[in-house]
């Protein structure tokens, strides 16, 4: 049961370029939404997370957008880098409950000169 | 400060062995979350300890056990391996036991080889 679906699975995008990142989820009793950075060999490292009451947030050159009523939410990176490439991971929680997080399948991104 | 430790970083093991994995925390770290990756895929929740409890567990069989140390660190043993066994072995501490705004920090994992 995937509770959470990400998409595109792989994307490219040139530097400078502002790749977008989708994600949807099922259960609206989620109510922290994670996004986590993973470079090969190295383990998930968070970049930026939200709560459903904001609809955007902003750190640095990562930005969410969260749609409560669509139960979806995405990531955009501005002026992408070389070295933003790697894997992405949107992923949610409930807030009072274990440190469960359940991560959607990825998104690797690779950005070019 | 030293972030989350795991060893051993590689291991290989044929099926029906069973393995044991290890993770320390970062310091004052008191929680403690286990995720298998497997290759293309996002992690998926194993267990979580908390002050040497058991605070959640996922959607894997009993061959699948954990536990947390005094000192927090943990260690997760795996039974009768199976080739789907093999996977990315990551462990993540946190200061508390409730997710949502306490951040979880990963470690490198153990990527872990069952033939």
């Amino acid at each position: 049961q995937q509770q959470v679906k990400q998409s595109p699975q792989s994307l490219i995008v040139q530097k400078g370029g502002i790749p977008i990142i989708n994600c949807a989820y099922e259960n609206t009793a989620f109510d922290y939404f994670p996004w986590y950075q993973q470079f090969p060999g190295k383990g998930p490292a968070l970049l930026i997370a939200i709560r459903p009451d904001v609809s955007e947030k902003k750190e640095g050159r990562f930005t969410i957008s969260f749609n409560k009523s669509a139960k979806q939410f995405s990531l955009h990176i501005m002026d992408s880098q070389p070295g933003d490439s790697a894997t992405y991971f949107c992923a949610a929680t409930i807030t009072g409950t274990a440190s469960k997080l359940t991560f959607g399948t990825g998104t690797r991104l690779q950005v070019t000169l | 400060d030293a972030g989350v430790t795991q060893s051993p970083t590689h291991l290989i093991k044929t099926r029906g062995q069973h393995v044991t994995l290890r993770c320390s925390p970062i310091s004052g770290h008191k929680s403690v979350s286990w995720y298998q990756q497997v290759l293309g895929q996002g992690p998926q929740f194993i267990f979580q300890y908390y002050e040497k409890e058991e605070r959640g567990r996922g959607n894997f069989p009993d061959r699948f056990s954990a536990r947390q140390f005094p000192n927090y660190s943990s260690e997760l043993n795996v039974n009768a391996l199976l080739l789907g066994d093999s996977a990315l072995y990551l462990c993540a501490s946190s200061r508390r036991h409730s997710g949502g705004g306490d951040e979880q920090f990963f470690g490198p994992g153990t990527r872990l080889t069952v033939l």
